[in-house]
């Protein structure tokens, strides 16, 4: 049974660049979408992006300009950096997989890490 | 870029039945998904690809997807259900999106 763990730092100052690592337990990391989903306080979640094991990537609208994510599969990880953040990115940050087709769902998710935006 | 609204809040007693509607621009003519999320817990898939049940996903738990709307239904709704849901779907301007979410409670 695959498992997804999130990790990096939970603080943030604003306009640094917020850093996190997902590490995939029990599978491989080839042939899934691997994705990071956000979900601020109280708030809804929002899909970030993902990676695919060949390094394709696809990215929300929203963020495109702000966002990376990166693959290494020798270390069976997956990272994404945000850069110039602001409080506004202060969220649970979720990894995610999902079949390398567009109409799959996210079927296995991290436990998800907090990450405050603060000076 | 495509939205999907829910309902901020549903009410069931138990035992009842819940429904949770997910509104979206012809939403019938792609796969949904719902998630169930427990206070500080993540996600959990519930429904895929409008009615298909995960495994350990218990039978009260079913989907339909029609039109511009989509609903999830809680049938024999217990204690245990409350949680906040979230449809998703991939659109190809906004790749993937969730709705609002609905939050159940279980009277």
């Amino acid at each position: 049974q695959v498992q997804l763990q999130e990790s990096g730092p939970g603080l943030v100052k604003p306009s640094e660049t917020l850093s996190l690592t997902c590490t995939v337990s029990g599978g491989s990391i080839s042939s899934y979408y691997w994705s990071w989903i956000r979900q601020p306080p109280g708030k809804g979640l929002e899909w970030i992006g993902y990676v695919y094991h060949s390094g394709t990537t696809n990215y929300n609208p929203s963020l495109k300009s702000r966002v990376t994510i990166s693959v290494d599969t020798s270390k069976n990880q997956f990272s994404l950096k945000l850069s110039s953040v602001t409080a506004a990115d202060t969220a649970g940050y979720y990894c995610a997989s999902s079949s390398p087709t567009p109409s799959s769902p996210f079927d296995i998710w991290g436990q998800g890490t907090m990450v405050t935006v603060s000076s | 870029s495509y939205e999907l609204t829910q309902p901020l809040s549903v009410s069931v007693a138990l035992g009842q039945t819940a429904r949770i509607t997910c509104g979206g621009n012809n939403i019938g003519s792609k796969n949904v998904h719902w998630y169930q999320q427990k206070p500080g817990q993540a996600p959990v898939l519930v429904i895929y690809r409008d009615s298909n049940r995960p495994s350990g996903i218990p039978e009260r738990f079913s989907g339909s997807n029609s039109g511009n709307t989509a609903t999830l239904t809680i049938s024999r709704a217990q204690a245990g259900d409350e949680a906040d849901y979230y449809c998703q779907v991939w659109d190809s301007s906004t790749v993937y999106v969730f709705g609002t979410g609905t939050k159940v409670t279980v009277l």
